[in-house]
């Protein structure tokens, strides 16, 4: 069964360090998100994105933030400048159909963790 | 505003039992209802949906869930619970006008004992 893969499994960085994290979603797939999920706490979205832009994003993807996708089957997020909060697991999310009855298929996430 | 609750932290069953993981939800509209679950070290896993139709809603692994739009839920349930159940779970909910986001509830641990 197809997957979604990420790229690092967990990273380490200092704070003020750029930081990108690689998702494959599933081939066929065109719609893709990006989730966090700071330790102990809820998944939150992030951002959606779909026809090579941004499709809706969450008021915690402020201009550190951007995603790309830079060849026809990588998805990246970048953080320019990693804070202390920004430590969490994100996960990549990819979907073949158009929102809202479509199922996400997550991967299986990067630990991000900033010092 | 849109709200997922999951109002219990952990539950408790015994292999065999029959297993519920409760979720509410607060959306305008009619929802969108999915359930998640998560294996440590894991990303989440699609268990199943409620999208239109019939209110039982039925998905992998032996799981299904009852949509009840009176009582705004989506229980999750099982009739056999499973030692290899034992996971989080996420309850999520998108509505029809903000369709790109999911909400999730906070996660209930389900712990199976043999």
């Amino acid at each position: 069964e197809p997957e979604v893969t990420q790229t690092p499994s967990h990273q380490v960085t200092q704070m003020g360090q750029e930081v990108i994290l690689r998702c494959v979603p599933i081939s066929n797939h065109l719609y893709f998100y990006w989730y966090r999920q700071i330790l102990g706490q809820k998944v939150e979205f992030l951002v959606s994105f779909y026809n090579n832009e941004i499709s809706e994003k969450s008021e915690i993807f402020d201009d550190q933030f951007s995603v790309e996708r830079p060849d026809g089957s990588n998805f990246t997020l970048k953080i320019r400048s990693t804070k202390l909060e920004d430590s969490a697991m994100y996960f990549c999310a990819s979907s073949d159909r158009v929102p809202p009855s479509d199922t996400q298929y997550f991967g299986p996430g990067t630990r991000l963790t900033v010092l | 505003a849109q709200s997922v609750a999951q109002p219990e932290d952990q539950v408790n069953v015994a292999e065999g039992n029959p297993l519920t993981v409760k979720c509410t939800y607060s959306v305008s509209g009619n929802p969108y209802l999915f359930w998640y679950v998560q294996y440590p070290n894991r990303g989440l896993q699609f268990l199943l949906k409620y999208i239109t139709g019939d209110n039982l809603v039925k998905g992998s692994y032996g799981f299904e869930a009852e949509f009840n739009k009176s009582q705004t839920s989506f229980h999750l349930k099982k009739p056999s619970a499973l030692v290899s159940d034992s996971a989080l779970y996420f309850c999520a909910v998108r509505d029809r006008n903000n369709f790109n986001k999911f909400y999730f509830g906070s996660g209930t641990k389900l712990n199976v004992k043999p």
